[in-house]
């Protein structure tokens, strides 16, 4: 069983291309961010949404962009991208964003970007 | 000064082995401390948080040292499913965000 589901768990995309990533959570959670990992580096946080509204946008270049239409779902569009972008992007969420950031993170399967 | 660091490893030991590891970071002022698994080509899984007193799950040992700025993970009796990178995740203050390190590679060999 997995509270947060995301699709497609791989993706393959030329630089012109334009896709989407989607996410879904069914923990009844507050919280939703998209996080990108690296080969070797740290997680890097690129988006938070709180009760669907985004409060957390950390320098990430404009040809990614987030949307959150309601608190289950969350998407990521993708165009134009480098191959440097490639890289795993994960989903995930928490009850709340609290202020004593206690909050236990719950991740979705990810999605395995290759830019070609 | 990175905000966590972490020994990449890999740490190789034998099964029924006891294996411990590090975490440092950076802000004086951070609360909360968690220890996440992932396995290859997988999410990130919570494995357990840190308290101040120190807390112990099952074969897994986890300790807060503040005067020094570490954490530590430490495990008991290693199985061949321990086998993974453990992530250590630490609260920025007044920023409202989680800092993870870059992993600790563990690998149990029969």
């Amino acid at each position: 069983e997995t509270g947060v589901t995301q699709t497609p768990r791989h993706l393959v995309m030329g630089m012109t291309n334009k896709k989407s990533l989607k996410c879904e959570q069914h923990l009844g959670h507050n919280a939703m961010y998209w996080y990108k990992q690296s080969a070797k580096k740290p997680l890097e946080l690129m988006f938070v949404y709180s009760l669907e509204e985004r409060v957390e946008n950390n320098s990430v270049p404009s040809r990614f962009s987030p949307e959150c239409p309601n608190s289950s779902h969350l998407f990521l569009h993708l165009h134009t991208l480098q191959p440097e972008d490639s890289a795993l992007y994960l989903c995930a969420s928490s009850q709340d964003r609290g202020e004593a950031t206690n909050e236990k993170l719950f991740f979705g399967s990810g999605t395995q970007l290759s830019v070609l | 000064r990175k905000e966590v660091e972490q020994d990449p490893g890999p740490f190789n030991v034998p099964e029924g082995a006891t294996v411990a590891f590090n975490c440092t970071y950076s802000n004086s002022a951070s609360q909360s401390f968690f220890w996440y698994r992932q396995d290859c080509r997988k999410e990130p899984k919570l494995l357990m948080s840190v308290y101040s007193s120190g807390n112990e799950d099952g074969r897994f040992t986890a300790q807060l040292n503040r005067a020094s700025q570490y954490i530590s993970l430490l495990i008991r009796d290693s199985k061949l499913s321990d086998s993974a990178t453990y992530l250590c995740v630490v609260n920025i203050p007044n920023d409202y965000k989680l800092s993870f390190g870059a992993g600790t590679t563990v690998t149990v060999r029969a």
